[in-house]
């Protein structure tokens, strides 16, 4: 069964600081989707990574997936309060029903002045 | 373009009613779905359809069923509401996987 595990839940940040979001997974798979979730909005698709060291930059925020490690991380370069979401990382599971993405819990970010 | 629609926003269900939760777009995507959003949990899958006349159950599936006549839309049914069923319930689009477009969202308590 696949397991998606992301830390932190909660991270308070300052502005203009960097601080990284971790993303790990029990089984096997290439394929890792990072969203972002405002407070009572639905979600926003921000990143898709489909291989081995895939790397991919908007902005302030730079996701990135390793498969051999199980983890994919979100790395977020001189925060602004705008970033302050709740942000998802999901895996595809090649051994569920098709079409099954397993979602971490979320990792609560508040960028404060 | 509206993109991805649900309704209701907000609906509040006794214990064994049965209702629908209604879900449009209109960006001609193949794939749809239904996830499910707990207090401090990620999105769990109920079902999804890659076309229409085709569905398939999720992770979740027990409760809920669906079907897919059309392109556009994608309802999700509730066959006898219990309150393990309140929950934040989305509705997902996109040409293919993954689901990229996602509604805003039906807030569901069932007491």
């Amino acid at each position: 069964e696949l397991k998606v595990e992301q830390n932190p839940l909660f991270l308070s940040m300052q502005e203009g600081k960097n601080y990284t979001i971790y993303c790990n997974y029990s089984t096997t798979s290439d394929r890792l989707y990072w969203y972002r979730q405002d407070p009572g909005k639905s979600l926003e698709s921000l990143f898709v990574l489909l291989s081995n060291g895939a790397v991919k930059q908007e902005g302030r925020l730079m996701a990135s997936l390793d498969t051999k490690a199980r983890l994919s991380t979100l790395h977020i370069t001189a925060a602004v309060h705008d970033l302050s979401a709740t942000y998802f990382c999901a895996v595809f599971d090649y051994g569920g029903s098709q079409g099954n993405l397993i979602f971490g819990k979320g990792t609560k970010l508040s960028v404060k002045p | 373009n509206a993109g991805v629609t649900q309704t209701p926003k907000f609906q509040v269900l006794k214990t064994g009613q049965s209702m629908t939760l209604q879900c449009a777009q209109d960006m001609n995507h193949e794939y749809m779905s239904w996830y499910r959003q707990d207090p401090g949990m990620g999105l769990r899958l109920i079902h999804y359809s890659v076309g229409a006349g085709i569905t398939d159950q999720g992770e979740v599936p027990n409760g809920y069923n669906v079907s897919r006549s059309t392109t556009e839309d994608f309802p999700l049914r509730l066959l006898s509401a219990a309150p393990s069923q309140t929950s934040v319930y989305f509705c997902a689009s996109s040409p293919g996987y993954p689901p990229l477009h996602f509604g805003n969202g039906t807030r569901l308590t069932v007491t």
